[in-house]
Formats: structure tokens, sequence, C-alpha cells
């Protein structure tokens, strides 16, 4: 399998500018998940996507953020109006929804920070 | 509301030592359990998953351990190299397919 990829791999942008991630699964993956990570910090959960249907998302996922799975595939996770505390790490991580005790695979994050 | 906690934040030790990180988490209900391994700047890779119907997983030097019941696992890792060096984070799933609850992660060096 080729591994999880997300693009870009840095973003710097000035506070109040829009920011849109990509996310590419592993090949058959059809759950996909949003997290954040912050300095010192274990991930945190933003959305989680079953095939194209997002079933899941966090209380951290406020109205500026928005995420969409088309057609069950990549997944893109746009945040509006940025601000100083969206700086973080954003992972995708990816799982085979075929047997409920899958790991997930990471990808290698998109670094965001925001001036 | 599921919590893990990873002690201690950072262990450092010379090369060839066997060591034990630690995880706990509140409540016991939880669906599985996976070890993570991240190095700086990089995303996390998927060492080990232990069911809740398991007590242990091993792969190559690393050995996972599970004690549901009081809300514990364990990673061991034998004769530690320069190369183990970075962080491990250690996660919970509460349900099938869900989200994972990550602890902060537990920062090692391994010293040659």
């Amino acid at each position: 399998d080729t591994g999880v990829s997300q693009d870009p791999r840095h973003k710097i942008t000035k506070r109040g500018q829009n920011v849109t991630f990509r996310c590419d699964p592993i090949s058959e993956h059809n759950r996909l998940y949003w997290y954040r990570q912050t300095l010192g910090q274990g991930p945190e959960f933003l959305t989680y996507f079953q095939n194209e249907a997002q079933l899941e998302k966090s209380r951290l996922l406020s109205d500026r953020f928005s995420a969409e799975r088309p057609k069950g595939s990549f997944s893109t996770l746009e945040i509006q109006r940025t601000e100083q505390g969206d700086s973080a790490m954003y992972l995708c991580a990816t799982s085979r929804g075929t047997g409920d005790n899958q790991p997930q695979h990471f990808g290698d994050g998109t670094r965001l920070s925001i001036l | 509301k599921q919590e893990v906690t990873q002690i201690p934040a950072a262990l450092s030790v010379p090369e060839g030592e066997n060591l034990v990180l630690n995880c706990s988490f509140t409540d016991s209900a939880i669906y599985n359990l996976q070890w993570f391994r991240q190095d700086p700047g990089k995303g996390l890779t998927s060492l080990l998953l232990i069911q809740s119907s398991q007590r242990e997983q091993t792969s190559g030097r690393l050995n996972a351990s599970l004690d549901k019941s009081s809300g514990r696992s364990t990673l061991y890792i034998a004769a530690s190299q320069p190369g183990d060096s970075a962080t491990y984070l250690c996660a919970v799933s509460n349900q099938a397919g869900t989200a994972l609850i990550f602890g902060k992660g537990t920062t090692l060096s391994v010293s040659s």
C-alpha cells in the first residue's frame, strides 16, 4: 500500500484568510479521520467519514471548519477566516471498513502557521 | 469522558536498555488500544493494536500489554537503539471505527 498522502506539507497564511488541505487515503480504506495536533499534545479528533458520509464531528470543529469527502475518495478540510489559534498540525488518518479492529494509518500532516 | 494519560512524559536511556512506557485510561469500556510512534515533524506510525479481548501483542522488539479492568497498557521495548528515539503515543477507541483518544505521549531518547 502507498501511504496516506497529505498536501500541502506546510501552509503559512495571514490571519483572516481561508485555507484548504487535502488528504488522499490508502487505496480501499473507506474510513477517513481528521485530527489536529498542537505542540506537546496528542492529536485531537475533528471529524470522521465512512465513504462519503460524514458520521461524526467533534465540538472542536467550529462553524469556520468544513470537511468534505466527495465520492468517498480524497477528502478536503477547509478553514475559513483563520485565527491565531488555528496554528497546528492537521493530520489525516484512514482505515479499512471491513472488520472492526483495523488500525488507523496516518499521513505526515499539514503544518499550518497563522501570521 | 475518556481520558488517556502517559507516564513518564520524557525518558532518557543508554543504548541496550530494556524499557517500559505506561499508558492509563479512565473508562475501561474500550474497543481497542493502539500504540504509535511519532518522529519530529512527522505523522504517526502505527506500532501495535490490541483488541479489548486480548492481553498482549508483539512485534519484533516491541511488546504491548493490556489490562482493561485496571485501565492500563504498557509498551515494552527490548534492547533499545538510538533509532528508537521518538515520541510514543497511546490511543484508545471506545467503539468500532470511531475516533481515537490520545495521550500526550512519552518522548524517548536513546543515547549511543
